[in-house]
């Protein structure tokens, strides 16, 4: 168990709706990551906050939303969902904001099937 | 940008066989390396974080090595076992940002 709490474990949801994942980080990791897992893709990130600020941005979709609240979990908002969101979510957290020399601890992820 | 690459794609062994796989980065404003190990269903599991040119980690039967000059790093299953069958990744932290860049990964498969 790494201690990063992914929910939904799965979801299930029509095109153009919008859904809402959400993540609990490692206790006193301030750094939260989303990551993307699509067919034949590597982990692509998404975006980073650290202690509720957002710190870095990947290949994130206009219509892809995320924040980091006070108590610092994390939730990524997808919007307008197309066939092509379909995917395994990732949320991910460290200790620091570089993670140079610190371990970056994943949860099992969230997956979405979009239909 | 960033790019990094694993190889071999796939690697099917016997019981008992050691084998390594391949990381390649660049090597131009490193800072860390990550291996993880993945298995379906369940979270990725860090295995090593690599900052250091030349360092060596091990954890039971499993060792990485790391080549910051040339961008390369290897991961070592020695003995493997059934167990070992998952997917294994590389991720390279480079540049201003705080993220991590991964490889595609190798998919391990042991036979018994």
């Amino acid at each position: 168990d790494s201690g990063v709490t992914q929910t939904p474990k799965h979801l299930i949801t029509a095109t153009g709706q919008r859904v809402t994942l959400r993540c609990s980080p490692r206790s006193g990791d301030l750094s939260v990551y989303w990551y993307q897992q699509s067919l034949d893709q590597g982990l692509q990130f998404l975006i980073q906050y650290y202690n509720g600020e957002e710190r870095a941005k990947g290949n994130i979709l206009e219509r892809f939303s995320a924040q980091q609240f006070p108590d610092l979990h994390s939730e990524l908002n997808l919007s307008s969902l197309e066939l092509g969101d379909s995917a395994l979510y990732f949320c991910a957290s460290s200790v620091a904001y570089r993670g140079t020399g610190n371990t970056i601890y994943f949860g099992e992820g969230s997956w979405l099937t979009v239909v | 940008i960033l790019n990094v690459e694993q190889s071999p794609q796939s690697l099917h062994v016997q019981e008992g066989d050691s084998t390594n796989f391949t990381c390649s980065f660049p090597s131009s404003n490193f800072y860390a390396l990550h291996w993880y190990r993945w298995e379906t269903a369940k979270s990725p599991e860090a295995l090593f974080v690599m900052t250091l040119n030349g360092d060596e980690k091990k954890k039971g039967r499993i060792s990485a090595t790391l080549n910051t000059k040339e961008g390369y790093s290897y991961l070592y299953i020695k003995g493997s076992q059934p167990e070992d069958s998952a997917t294994y990744l590389c991720a390279s932290l480079g540049g201003s940002q705080g993220n991590l860049i991964f490889g595609k990964g190798t998919k391990l498969s042991v036979k018994p």
